[in-house]
């Protein structure tokens, strides 16, 4: 089966710095990578997505970079706020008509200093 | 707009007990997911269906079922508990209309005494 590695476990950063958040996965068949920010109590939220056809995808301070050849992908936050203090947990699928079910990463969580 | 509906927010049971947590899908999302995250952890997966037809099996232990109904929404059903049974499940739907992306509910938080 898929496994996913992420790194790192806790990052903090200063406000309006930048974050990277890293991951790596197993199965080279896995065709979609969502990112998604837990605040405590809540479910997990889907922030950005990308799929193995694309290889960056931007939705304004938020990016994601996917390399398929060393099966790896990142999430990229700049100018970080406050509020992006989170867990961000990375996942990988299969998405196919088998509706395969996502595997997580062991989350970062991420604290934004003001 | 609408998002997953999960029942009851909060749970408490004793050991041995039964219990039974609900899903509400998003509108016309006909895939539903079961997942289990406990403190600390990443959600790990329990179960999943399709068109009310379960599709995918992860980690659900024997003692776990689930099913889905012709509305769409889902149960999980948790029998003879245990204390590691405690944790936070989540439910999450999706649809190849909105290109697989998963949508998250705000989740059931379990905890057995």
């Amino acid at each position: 089966g898929e496994n996913v590695e992420q790194h790192p476990s806790t990052l903090s950063v200063q406000e309006g710095d930048s974050a990277v958040i890293k991951c790596t996965y197993s199965d080279s068949a896995s065709n979609y990578f969502p990112w998604y920010k837990q605040e405590l109590g809540k479910g997990p939220q889907l922030i950005i997505d990308i799929r193995s056809n694309v290889g960056e995808k931007k939705d304004q301070r938020i990016a994601v970079t996917l390399n398929k050849t060393a099966k790896h992908f990142s999430l990229h936050i700049t100018e970080t706020q406050p509020e992006d203090s989170a867990v961000y947990f990375c996942a990988a699928s299969l998405m196919d008509t088998g509706r395969r079910a996502l595997t997580f990463g062991s989350g970062t969580r991420l604290q934004v200093q003001p | 707009a609408a998002g997953v509906i999960q029942s009851p927010r909060h749970l408490i049971k004793e050991k041995r007990e039964t219990a039974t947590l609900k899903c509400y899908p998003i509108p016309r999302h006909d895939t539903v997911y079961w997942y289990q995250q406990g403190p600390g952890q990443d959600p790990q997966f329990l179960i999943s269906f399709y068109e009310k037809m379960q599709s995918d099996k992860g980690s659900i232990p024997d003692r776990f079922s689930a099913q889905q109904f012709s509305d769409y929404h889902s149960e999980l059903n948790m029998s003879s508990l245990e204390l590691g049974d405690s944790a936070l499940y989540f439910c999450a739907s999706s649809s190849d209309r909105d290109n697989y992306g998963y949508t998250f509910g705000s989740g059931t938080r379990l905890t057995v005494v």
